[in-house]
């Protein structure tokens, strides 16, 4: 049973083209969902964490929303150091971490 | 300053074989994590630990073991290497266990078992 989904598995863009990524999960009682950007070879970057419905945050380029079934992040006019993994994940009750697998983005110049 | 420390980077056992990935953090953190990542799968919490002394199950704690003697250091125990295990191990650090508390994570171990 998924209890994160993202979509789509994977974005081209050309630079400069804005675009959503997508996270949708099934966890109930959630305590928290997290947006983190992954290069290749190396460990996930923080980016963001949001809790509570309607939420919003946003960093540089980066804007992630939530609603009580998803949340989006927003890229708006993208560049090729954008070009990465975007994983979500979410924190249910009794400290329990599920990760998304991912979103693969590639920025055209 | 050097965050989420883990080594070794790339290790290859043989089935049966047992071997320690090591974690170590210079942030002070409390909370600690080990995960796996496999191809086309989300990230898996195997263990984690509130602080020194404490530990508890993850998602996928079956074959592994840890334990926290220091704040700094979360040490991976395989004792019996399968190929079910070969994996991408990630550890990693955060202040607090909940909502806006970033996780730090290191560069990761590629294993494989062959």
């Amino acid at each position: 049973e998924d209890q994160v989904t993202q979509s789509p598995e994977a974005l081209r863009l050309q630079e400069g083209e804005s675009s959503s990524l997508n996270c949708s999960y099934t966890v109930s009682g959630l305590r928290g969902l997290f947006w983190y950007r992954q290069d290749p070879g190396k460990g996930p970057e923080f980016l963001f964490t949001l809790y509570s419905a309607g939420e919003e945050k946003e960093k540089e380029r980066l804007k992630a929303t939530l609603t009580k079934k998803e949340s989006f992040l927003h890229i708006t006019a993208p560049k090729p150091e954008d070009s990465a993994t975007y994983l979500c994940a979410v924190q249910a009750p009794g400290n329990q971490f599920y990760f998304g697998t991912g979103t693969s983005l590639t920025v055209i110049p | 300053n050097a965050g989420v420390t883990q080594t070794p980077k790339f290790r290859i056992l043989k089935i049966g074989q047992s071997m320690t990935l090591q974690c170590t953090q210079d942030m002070n953190h409390n909370y600690m994590y080990w995960y796996r990542q496999d191809p086309g799968m989300g990230l898996k919490l195997i263990y984690y630990s509130v602080g020194a002394g404490i530990t508890d199950k993850g998602e996928v704690p079956n074959g592994y073991n840890v334990s926290r003697s220091t704040t700094e250091d979360f040490p991976l125990r395989l004792e019996l290497a399968a190929p079910s295990q070969t994996s991408v191990y990630f550890c990693a650090s955060s202040v607090g266990f909940t909502m806006n508390t970033e996780a730090f994570f290191g560069q990761g171990t590629r294993l494989t078992v062959v």
